[in-house]
């Protein structure tokens, strides 16, 4: 069974540019959810979708958005590249089944953004 | 929103010690995971663990949802094991994981 994808590797933007990043959750998960591991901030959360929906979203501003599309994937735009939002960008997938019984996170191998 | 705590922030074993972590939460929780990242910045999933004791090989785990705190147990411990560990949560008000700070561990050979 595949695990969460995600895409590009790497990515090195200019300040201002925009970047997008891709996630294919694993089959079968209806759930994405996109994380930020900035140098010293640790793994805060950004986004959660759920069947194409936006669920919640963590404390960023407006030019972090994103979408998911009916076949479970996910993209993640960041407008306005700043020189902090240079960073290690994780996505991971989960089934869900209500907020009474959370089920486990399975998380891509991330994208990693540098803002020159 | 649920805060997490996570002890020592450091941890320096010689191969083949043992060890615990430890991590602490503020309010009760749907969700608890393990996980621990390695030098390329992979997340490996260790432990789904809300409550209750588990084991995978030379690891262990045991949270007691009720006090509020989980332990991960490391055994025979091999410079593999290097890396860092975080603990997360997610509470009723939906899935988003609340990452602890993490303990960061070296395994000397």
């Amino acid at each position: 069974e595949a695990g969460v994808t995600q895409s590009p590797t790497h990515l090195i933007k200019t300040r201002g540019q925009q970047a997008t990043l891709r996630c294919s959750p694993i089959s079968g998960h209806t759930s994405v959810y996109w994380y930020q591991q900035a140098l010293g901030l640790g793994l805060q959360f950004l986004l959660w979708y759920d069947e194409g929906e936006e669920r919640n979203r963590g404390n960023f501003p407006p030019r972090f958005s994103g979408r998911q599309f009916p076949n479970y994937s996910s993209e993640l735009n960041v407008n306005a590249l700043e020189l902090e939002d240079s960073a290690l960008y994780l996505c991971a997938s989960s089934s869900w089944t209500g907020t009474d019984s959370n089920q486990p996170q399975h998380f891509g191998d991330g994208t990693r953004l540098s803002i020159l | 929103g649920i805060q997490v705590e996570q002890s020592p922030p450091d941890l320096i074993l010689q191969e083949g010690a043992n060890s615990t972590l430890r991590c602490n939460f503020s309010d009760s929780v749907n969700n608890l995971q393990w996980f621990h990242q390695n030098p390329w910045g992979q997340l490996i999933n260790l432990f789904y663990i809300p409550s209750g004791t588990k084991q995978n090989g030379r690891l262990s785990a045991t949270t007691v949802a009720t006090e509020r705190y989980s332990l991960l147990y490391i055994s025979s411990s091999q410079t593999t094991d290097s890396g860092v560990y975080f603990c997360a949560v997610a509470g009723d008000a939906g899935n988003m994981l609340t990452f602890g700070g993490g303990t960061r561990l070296m395994v000397k050979p």
